[in-house]
């Protein structure tokens, strides 16, 4: 049971243009929504996050907006740029209970800047 | 570099081996979150620790077990190996307290290969 999906495995896109990588999920118990960023041989690098209580969250060239209706979320990277080549992977967590802050991941969508 | 620290890098062993995977967390966190990566999939979530206790529990298999020590490094044991349990395991940490928006940082990983 796939709770977060990102349907697009792969995304190409021209350095200085703009990246929108899309996540969906189904459970809307999630509150709390997290990207992260990950370079071949390395661990997953946090890059932004909301929570359910917002709609948009903005940092630098990074913004994530959340849409509750849809259970959709997008991460928006502008301007592009040679070095966010990388796989990007969307997270959720609900709060089953305090302290259990397990992170339910998509399977990554991977960006390719174009110089 | 995201202070936490996975050793060994790399791990090669024969189907029905056992082994461990050691992990140290950022210092000042209590938390310590056991992920699994297959080929082509999203992290997995396995196991939390929080200062020293299970906290919570995902698709771990029997056959894996974790602990947390009192110097808050843990470790994930893998037993009757099967060629199916091939895979990237990333520990993660965060913390210092128990709270919803905390992010996790995560270790390089560990890249297990079973023959």
């Amino acid at each position: 049971d796939q709770q977060v999906k990102q349907n697009s495995p792969s995304l190409s896109v021209q350095e200085g243009r703009i990246s929108i990588l899309n996540c969906d999920y189904t459970n809307s118990m999630f509150d709390y929504f997290l990207w992260y960023k990950k370079y071949p041989a390395e661990g997953p690098t946090f890059l932004i996050s909301i929570s359910s209580i917002k709609d948009k969250n903005e940092d630098g060239r990074f913004t994530v907006f959340l849409n509750k209706s849809a259970k959709h979320l997008s991460l928006h990277i502008v301007p592009s740029q040679p070095g966010d080549s990388a796989v990007y992977f969307c997270a959720a967590r609900r709060a089953l209970n305090f302290g259990n802050e397990k992170l339910t991941f998509g399977t990554g969508t991977r960006l390719t800047i174009i110089p | 570099d995201s202070g936490v620290t996975q050793t060994p890098k790399h791990l090669i062993t024969a189907t029905g081996q056992r082994v461990t995977l050691r992990c140290s967390p950022r210092s000042g966190d209590l938390s310590v979150y056991w992920y699994q990566q297959s080929l082509d999939q999203g992290l997995q979530f396995l196991i939390q620790y929080y200062n020293g206790e299970e906290r919570a529990k995902g698709n771990i298999l029997e056959r894996f077990s974790a602990q947390q020590f009192p110097d808050l490094h843990s470790e994930l044991n893998l037993s009757s190996l099967e060629l199916g349990d091939s895979a990237l395991y990333f520990c993660a940490s965060s913390g210092p307290g128990l709270g919803t928006y905390n992010e996790q940082f995560f270790g390089p990983g560990t890249r297990l290969t079973v023959l």
